[in-house]
Protein backbone atom coordinates (compact mmCIF):
# COMPACT_ATOMS: atom_id res chain seq x y z
CA UNK A 1 0.00 0.00 0.00
CA UNK A 2 0.83 3.86 0.09
CA UNK A 3 3.27 5.03 2.14
CA UNK A 4 3.46 8.41 3.65
CA UNK A 5 3.38 11.30 1.07
CA UNK A 6 5.14 14.78 1.81
CA UNK A 7 4.90 17.65 -0.89
CA UNK A 8 6.57 19.37 -2.18
CA UNK A 9 9.96 17.13 -1.58
CA UNK A 10 11.88 20.72 -2.08
CA UNK A 11 10.97 24.22 -1.68
CA UNK A 12 13.06 27.35 -1.82
CA UNK A 13 11.96 30.71 0.16
CA UNK A 14 13.13 34.30 0.80
CA UNK A 15 13.90 35.18 4.37
CA UNK A 16 9.95 36.50 5.85
CA UNK A 17 7.84 34.44 3.82
CA UNK A 18 5.08 32.48 4.68
CA UNK A 19 5.39 28.35 3.81
CA UNK A 20 3.21 25.30 4.35
CA UNK A 21 4.70 21.94 4.09
CA UNK A 22 1.68 18.90 3.66
CA UNK A 23 1.84 15.50 5.01
CA UNK A 24 -0.33 12.65 3.60
CA UNK A 25 -0.11 10.04 6.53
CA UNK A 26 -0.96 5.91 5.62
CA UNK A 27 -4.16 5.41 5.44
CA UNK A 28 -6.03 4.81 9.01
CA UNK A 29 -3.60 6.05 10.84
CA UNK A 30 -4.59 8.05 13.74
CA UNK A 31 -1.32 9.61 14.81
CA UNK A 32 0.90 12.02 12.68
CA UNK A 33 4.02 13.25 13.69
CA UNK A 34 6.03 15.90 12.66
CA UNK A 35 9.91 16.05 12.82
CA UNK A 36 12.60 18.26 11.94
CA UNK A 37 16.13 17.27 11.03
CA UNK A 38 18.91 19.39 10.67
CA UNK A 39 22.20 18.74 8.44
CA UNK A 40 24.50 15.74 10.42
CA UNK A 41 21.71 15.61 12.68
CA UNK A 42 18.83 13.17 13.97
CA UNK A 43 15.45 14.04 13.37
CA UNK A 44 14.04 16.33 16.15
CA UNK A 45 10.16 16.11 17.72
CA UNK A 46 7.98 19.07 16.47
CA UNK A 47 4.21 17.92 17.07
CA UNK A 48 2.21 15.25 17.61
CA UNK A 49 -1.46 14.83 16.44
CA UNK A 50 -4.15 12.15 17.64
CA UNK A 51 -6.90 12.37 15.06
CA UNK A 52 -7.63 15.99 14.88
CA UNK A 53 -6.54 17.53 17.71
CA UNK A 54 -2.67 18.32 18.26
CA UNK A 55 -1.86 15.62 21.37
CA UNK A 56 1.85 17.28 22.51
CA UNK A 57 3.50 20.25 20.93
CA UNK A 58 5.83 21.08 23.01
CA UNK A 59 8.44 20.45 20.01
CA UNK A 60 7.54 23.50 18.30
CA UNK A 61 10.07 26.28 18.69
CA UNK A 62 8.56 29.28 18.73
CA UNK A 63 4.78 30.75 17.56
CA UNK A 64 5.94 31.26 13.80
CA UNK A 65 5.26 27.37 13.31
CA UNK A 66 1.84 26.11 13.43
CA UNK A 67 0.36 22.81 12.51
CA UNK A 68 -3.55 21.46 11.43
CA UNK A 69 -5.24 18.51 10.71
CA UNK A 70 -8.77 19.60 10.18
CA UNK A 71 -10.00 16.35 8.79
CA UNK A 72 -8.27 13.47 10.96
CA UNK A 73 -5.89 12.71 7.64
CA UNK A 74 -3.84 15.38 6.15
CA UNK A 75 -1.76 17.93 8.05
CA UNK A 76 -0.12 20.57 6.89
CA UNK A 77 3.22 22.72 8.68
CA UNK A 78 2.87 26.10 8.45
CA UNK A 79 6.09 28.39 9.19
CA UNK A 80 5.44 32.36 9.40
CA UNK A 81 7.99 34.73 8.67
CA UNK A 82 10.92 32.00 7.64
CA UNK A 83 14.11 32.81 8.78
CA UNK A 84 17.46 31.27 7.75
CA UNK A 85 17.86 29.01 10.46
CA UNK A 86 14.15 27.34 9.56
CA UNK A 87 16.45 25.65 6.55
CA UNK A 88 16.61 21.69 7.14
CA UNK A 89 14.45 18.65 6.40
CA UNK A 90 10.69 18.60 7.32
CA UNK A 91 9.79 14.98 8.23
CA UNK A 92 6.06 13.65 8.74
CA UNK A 93 5.47 10.19 10.35
CA UNK A 94 2.40 8.06 10.53
CA UNK A 95 1.35 5.24 13.24
CA UNK A 96 -1.63 3.28 13.84
CA UNK A 97 -2.45 4.35 17.38
CA UNK A 98 0.14 6.13 19.03
CA UNK A 99 0.30 3.61 22.27
CA UNK A 100 2.79 1.19 23.43
CA UNK A 101 5.43 -0.29 21.28
CA UNK A 102 3.26 1.23 17.61
CA UNK A 103 5.89 2.18 14.60
CA UNK A 104 5.99 5.31 13.43
CA UNK A 105 6.49 4.86 9.64
CA UNK A 106 8.14 7.80 7.71
CA UNK A 107 7.67 9.89 4.59
CA UNK A 108 10.55 11.18 2.04
CA UNK A 109 10.42 14.39 3.98
CA UNK A 110 10.46 18.51 2.77
CA UNK A 111 13.74 19.71 2.15
CA UNK A 112 13.09 23.46 3.14
CA UNK A 113 15.94 26.37 1.98
CA UNK A 114 15.22 30.11 3.41
CA UNK A 115 17.40 32.22 1.38
CA UNK B 1 14.06 14.77 29.74
CA UNK B 2 14.89 11.15 27.61
CA UNK B 3 17.54 10.74 25.44
CA UNK B 4 19.91 8.54 22.99
CA UNK B 5 23.58 8.99 22.71
CA UNK B 6 25.33 7.28 19.83
CA UNK B 7 28.85 6.99 19.47
CA UNK B 8 30.92 9.33 17.44
CA UNK B 9 31.72 9.46 13.96
CA UNK B 10 31.20 7.64 10.80
CA UNK B 11 32.46 4.05 10.74
CA UNK B 12 34.24 2.43 7.83
CA UNK B 13 34.94 -1.08 6.89
CA UNK B 14 35.08 -3.37 4.71
CA UNK B 15 33.03 -6.19 3.32
CA UNK B 16 32.30 -9.24 5.09
CA UNK B 17 33.47 -7.20 8.12
CA UNK B 18 31.72 -7.53 12.28
CA UNK B 19 29.75 -4.17 12.45
CA UNK B 20 28.86 -2.57 15.96
CA UNK B 21 27.55 0.39 16.37
CA UNK B 22 26.87 1.50 19.73
CA UNK B 23 23.34 3.19 21.63
CA UNK B 24 22.90 4.13 25.32
CA UNK B 25 19.87 5.78 26.47
CA UNK B 26 18.42 7.92 29.91
CA UNK B 27 15.01 7.65 30.17
CA UNK B 28 12.83 8.11 32.97
CA UNK B 29 10.50 5.39 32.23
CA UNK B 30 10.32 1.93 30.20
CA UNK B 31 10.92 3.44 26.50
CA UNK B 32 10.28 1.37 23.52
CA UNK B 33 13.39 1.25 20.89
CA UNK B 34 14.44 1.61 17.39
CA UNK B 35 16.86 1.64 14.93
CA UNK B 36 16.31 3.37 11.78
CA UNK B 37 18.39 3.44 8.70
CA UNK B 38 18.87 6.36 5.93
CA UNK B 39 19.91 4.78 2.86
CA UNK B 40 21.34 7.55 0.06
CA UNK B 41 18.55 9.59 -1.36
CA UNK B 42 15.77 7.80 0.83
CA UNK B 43 14.14 8.32 3.68
CA UNK B 44 13.99 7.44 6.79
CA UNK B 45 13.03 3.06 7.25
CA UNK B 46 12.37 1.23 10.39
CA UNK B 47 15.23 -1.17 10.55
CA UNK B 48 14.30 -2.76 13.68
CA UNK B 49 13.08 -2.52 17.30
CA UNK B 50 12.63 -3.95 20.78
CA UNK B 51 9.87 -2.92 22.83
CA UNK B 52 11.06 -4.76 26.59
CA UNK B 53 14.15 -5.49 28.17
CA UNK B 54 15.97 -8.21 26.65
CA UNK B 55 14.01 -8.36 23.49
CA UNK B 56 16.22 -8.74 20.06
CA UNK B 57 14.97 -6.88 17.26
CA UNK B 58 16.45 -8.29 14.40
CA UNK B 59 16.61 -8.11 10.38
CA UNK B 60 18.40 -8.28 7.22
CA UNK B 61 21.10 -9.73 9.16
CA UNK B 62 21.27 -7.29 11.95
CA UNK B 63 20.29 -7.65 15.83
CA UNK B 64 20.17 -5.55 18.52
CA UNK B 65 18.85 -6.48 22.40
CA UNK B 66 17.09 -4.50 24.72
CA UNK B 67 19.97 -4.21 27.85
CA UNK B 68 18.22 -2.30 30.58
CA UNK B 69 20.70 -3.33 33.21
CA UNK B 70 23.50 -1.10 30.99
CA UNK B 71 20.39 1.10 29.46
CA UNK B 72 21.68 -0.31 25.68
CA UNK B 73 20.65 -1.26 22.57
CA UNK B 74 23.65 -2.26 20.73
CA UNK B 75 23.33 -2.55 16.45
CA UNK B 76 25.12 -5.58 15.22
CA UNK B 77 25.57 -7.39 11.78
CA UNK B 78 27.93 -10.14 11.30
CA UNK B 79 28.91 -9.52 7.76
CA UNK B 80 28.31 -6.25 6.05
CA UNK B 81 27.93 -6.06 2.13
CA UNK B 82 28.52 -2.57 0.32
CA UNK B 83 24.50 -2.17 0.40
CA UNK B 84 24.45 -1.29 4.18
CA UNK B 85 26.06 1.69 3.43
CA UNK B 86 23.81 4.21 4.78
CA UNK B 87 23.10 6.48 8.26
CA UNK B 88 21.85 4.26 11.01
CA UNK B 89 19.99 6.20 14.12
CA UNK B 90 19.04 5.10 17.40
CA UNK B 91 16.06 6.20 18.90
CA UNK B 92 13.41 5.72 21.46
CA UNK B 93 9.68 6.23 22.04
CA UNK B 94 8.71 8.07 25.37
CA UNK B 95 5.82 7.87 27.21
CA UNK B 96 4.34 10.82 25.34
CA UNK B 97 4.80 8.69 22.07
CA UNK B 98 7.52 11.11 20.81
CA UNK B 99 10.59 9.81 19.02
CA UNK B 100 14.06 11.10 20.44
CA UNK B 101 16.95 10.36 18.17
CA UNK B 102 20.71 9.90 18.44
CA UNK B 103 22.77 11.94 15.91
CA UNK B 104 23.54 9.42 13.56
CA UNK B 105 26.46 6.96 12.00
CA UNK B 106 27.46 6.82 8.90
CA UNK B 107 28.47 3.82 7.65
CA UNK B 108 30.71 2.95 4.83
CA UNK B 109 31.00 -0.15 3.56
CA UNK B 110 34.01 -0.49 0.97
CA UNK B 111 34.14 -3.18 -1.31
Amino acid sequence: GAGVSQTPSNKVTEKGKYVELRCDPISGHTALYWYRQSLGQGPEFLIYFQGTGAADDSGLPNDRFFAVRPEGSVSTLKIQRTERGDSAMYLCASSSLGQGGETQYFGPGTRLLVL
Amino acid sequence: GDSVTQMEGPVTLSEEAFLTINCTYTATGYPSLFWYVQYPGEGLQLLLKATKADDKGSNKGFEATYRKETTSFHLEKGSVQVSDSAVYFCALKDGNNRLAFGKGNQVVVIP
